[in-house]
C-alpha cells in the first residue's frame, strides 16, 4: 500500500501555464508538507499544513498556492509557471509537527517548464 | 539559524569497503536527527533516526550516533554493496522551526 502518493509523476509544460500537483497520504497523519528539490539535489521546505491549517510558509513566490481540502490531501497549484520552477517537488507527511516525528515522503513529481 | 553541513560528494567505493559520510548540525535547541536515502529516480526514504543525545540509529547495516559534544551524526556502514548506491541526506528536525532542514546530499557510488 502506498503511504504518500503524488500525481503526476512527471509534468512537462510551457512557461506561463497554470498546473497542479496532487498529494494524498493514507497514514492518518495530521501534518503534510511540500518540499522543492533543485537540480543540485538541494531540498528546501515550501509549505506545511497541520489539520488543514497553514503552519509553515517559507519565502515562496505567491504564484505557488497550497490547498488542503482535508487532512489527507495537500495539493500544490502553481500559476504562471517560469523556467526556474523546474524541479522535483516532494510531498511528505508526519503525525504532528513536533520534534520527534518522522516525515514520510512521496515519490516526487518532476516538473519541467519549457 | 538551523543548518546541516554534510560531506560533499561524490563518494566512490568498491564493494565491501567501509563507508563514512560526515554530518554536523547547528546546536540550537534539541533537534531530532535523520538520515534519508534517495535511490535513483525515487523519492526519499527514511534510513535511520535518533531523537536525543547518545542515541544510535541503525538500519540495513547503516549506523549513526547522535553526538551532542561534537554536534555530529555521521553515517557509517562496515561493508557497502552495489545496491547502496544512492544519494544520502542528513537532516535535523527542530520543534520550534517545525521543519526538516536538509544537508546538501552526498552521492555514493559503489562499484562491483
Amino acid at each position: 500500500d502506498t503511504a504518500v502518493s503524488q500525481t503526476p509523476k512527471y509534468l512537462v509544460t510551457q512557461m506561463g501555464n497554470d498546473k497542479s500537483i496532487k498529494c494524498e497520504q493514507n497514514l492518518g497523519h495530521d501534518t503534510m508538507y511540500w518540499y522543492k528539490q533543485d537540480s543540485k539535489k538541494f531540498l528546501k521546505i515550501m509549505f506545511s499544513y497541520n489539520n488543514k491549517e497553514l503552519i509553515i510558509n517559507e519565502t515562496v513566490p505567491n504564484r505557488f498556492s497550497p490547498k488542503s481540502p482535508d487532512k489527507a490531501h495537500l495539493n500544490l497549484h502553481i500559476n504562471s509557471l517560469e523556467l526556474g520552477d523546474s524541479a522535483v517537488y516532494f510531498c511528505a507527511s508526519s503525525q504532528d509537527p513536533g520534534t520527534r516525528d518522522t516525515q514520510y515522503f512521496g515519490p516526487g513529481t518532476r516538473l519541467t517548464v519549457l | 539559524g538551523n543548518s546541516v553541513t554534510q560531506m560533499e560528494g561524490p563518494v566512490t567505493l568498491s564493494e565491501e569497503a567501509f563507508l563514512t559520510i560526515n554530518c554536523t548540525y547547528t546546536a540550537t535547541g534539541y533537534p531530532s536527527l535523520f538520515w534519508y536515502v534517495q535511490y535513483p529516480g525515487e523519492g526519499l526514504q527514511l534510513l535511520l533516526k535518533a531523537t536525543k543525545a547518545d542515541d544510535k540509529g541503525s538500519n540495513k547495516g547503516f549506523e549513526a550516533t547522535y553526538r551532542k559534544e561534537t554536534t555530529s551524526f555521521h553515517l557509517e556502514k562496515g561493508s557497502v554493496q552495489v545496491s547502496d548506491s544512492a544519494v544520502y541526506f542528513c537532516a535535523r528536525l527542530s520543534g520550534s522551526a517545525r521543519q526538516l532542514t536538509f544537508g546538501s546530499g552526498t552521492q555514493l557510488t559503489v562499484l562491483p
